[in-house]
């Protein structure tokens, strides 16, 4: 049984450029969630998914963030004109139901921002 | 801000000993509790759940006791071994709302030989 695969595992981008994380949930799981951990800190929840819509959003930022999860395909986080301050640790979790079950993690994607 | 929070930082333990690590929320009105185990360079990996018809619940040598009444959770860990060295984070889930896991900062485990 695969697990949550997150890819790329490491990204490296420059101030301006975009940053997509991609995300395939647990099989059999249809929700998703992508979290934020900085250094030494918990993780902070960003965004709630199921197939084709958003659920919950309200720890995304307003401006230059993004996220789907398309009928076909892995979830997909973007984050536009990327600043210093984005480099952190980007966690996308899924779960079979979506009440009061346990969210299965990914390993991440380490965003760098030069 | 958090509504999760953590009364140690750090915990350190000898091989063989029993390992408890505490969190406090604030929100009465959460109802799902999950403890996670974090890794360098990994996801977090659940390890047990409580809800909160439930005041106790045990796994292999874990055990995740919740008292509602001061709004406190703790993780106990039997016969600690090197392997259980991580940061250890608890995450509440809020009844009614959003999905979304509410995070503490972590405790971090060492176990020394």
């Amino acid at each position: 049984n695969a697990g949550v695969m997150q890819n790329p595992r490491h990204l490296v981008r420059r101030r301006g450029q975009e940053a997509r994380l991609r995300c395939s949930p647990m099989k059999g799981h249809s929700h998703v969630y992508w979290y934020r951990q900085l250094p030494e800190e918990g993780l902070k929840f960003m965004v709630y998914l199921q197939k084709e819509n958003i659920i919950d959003e309200s720890g995304m930022p307003k401006e230059r963030f993004s996220a789907e999860f398309p009928k076909e395909g892995p979830s997909i986080l973007r984050i536009q004109q990327v600043v210093r301050g984005d480099s952190a640790a980007y966690f996308c979790a899924s779960s079979r139901t979506g009440f009061n079950q346990p969210q299965h993690f990914g390993d991440g994607t380490r965003l760098s921002i030069l | 801000g958090e509504s999760v929070g953590l009364h140690l930082p750090t915990l350190s333990v000898q091989e063989g000993d029993n390992s408890i690590i505490n969190c406090a929320y604030s929100n009465s009105a959460s109802d799902y509790f999950i403890w996670y185990k974090q890794e360098s360079g990994k996801g977090p990996q659940f390890i047990i759940d409580i809800r909160s018809n439930m005041d106790k619940r045990q796994g292999q040598r874990v055990t995740v006791l919740l008292n509602k009444t001061v709004k406190h959770l703790s993780l106990q860990i039997a016969a600690t071994q090197p392997g259980d060295s991580a940061v250890y984070f608890c995450a509440e889930l809020t009844r009614g709302g959003s999905e979304k896991l509410v995070f503490g900062k972590g405790t971090k485990l060492t176990v020394n030989p």
